[in-house]
């Protein structure tokens, strides 16, 4: 079946530092997702990527999607504290499993001021 | 998060007991999911519903069971709890297709099977 794989699993940087997660899939995606989850609370929906190549940015934040729709990776500039948290992606298969959304095992981001 | 409400928010349950978790959404989004989530292992997919009287199979759906009866509710069954089943729930919903803008998430169900 699916399988998305999520690396670093754990990332330390100093505040002002860069960050980047690499998600990628065992299976070409109809398109990937990514979330934030903070401690303690529940996943929140940043972005989603649906075409091969495709670069989306949010201020500091940079979401890529590979030309073969495998993997995808999120970059942040200049970290900030307000950073810290999880940071999944989540790849939709498409096809006849549509909606069938299959999450990464996550990134945890932390922020040493 | 006002569009999706689990219940219950927090439960024990005694290793056999069984017992059903409501997700009920007022978005009327086609596509509904259970996930749990473990330290390490992320989300784990354990069932997801892509429209109303349908359901399918996740990553992990062993020890679990489904129903959608109506468009706005899926809920999940435990029919014989286990430890390994302890684990913080979350119900998310979503749009179909291309209009879809990500998932919701409800607050979660933190269980604990004892």
């Amino acid at each position: 079946g699916q399988q998305v794989m999520q690396i670093p699993q754990y990332q330390h940087v100093q505040e002002g530092e860069d960050f980047t997660t690499y998600c990628n899939s065992s299976t070409t995606l109809s398109n990937i997702q990514w979330y934030k989850q903070r401690p303690g609370g529940h996943p929140v929906f940043l972005i989603q990527l649906v075409k091969s190549g495709e670069v989306k940015k949010q201020k500091r934040l940079t979401f890529q999607f590979g030309e073969a729709k495998k993997n995808s990776s999120l970059h942040i500039t200049a970290t900030q504290t307000t950073d810290v948290g999880t940071y999944f992606c989540a790849g939709n298969a498409g096809g006849t499993s549509y909606g069938k959304l299959t999450f990464g095992q996550g990134t945890i981001l932390t922020v040493h001021p | 998060n006002a569009g999706v409400t689990q219940t219950p928010k927090f439960r024990v349950l005694k290793t056999g007991q069984s017992m059903t978790l409501l997700c009920a959404q007022d978005m009327n989004h086609e596509y509904m999911y259970w996930y749990r989530q473990d330290p390490g292992m992320g989300l784990r997919l354990i069932h997801y519903s892509v429209g109303e009287g349908t359901t399918a199979k996740g990553e992990v759906p062993d020890g679990y069971n489904v129903s959608r009866l109506k468009k706005q509710n899926f809920l999940l069954g435990l029919e014989s709890a286990a430890p390994s089943q302890t684990s913080v729930y979350f119900c998310a919903i979503s749009e179909s297709g291309r209009r879809s803008m990500g998932a919701f998430f409800g607050q979660g169900t933190r269980l604990t099977v004892v």
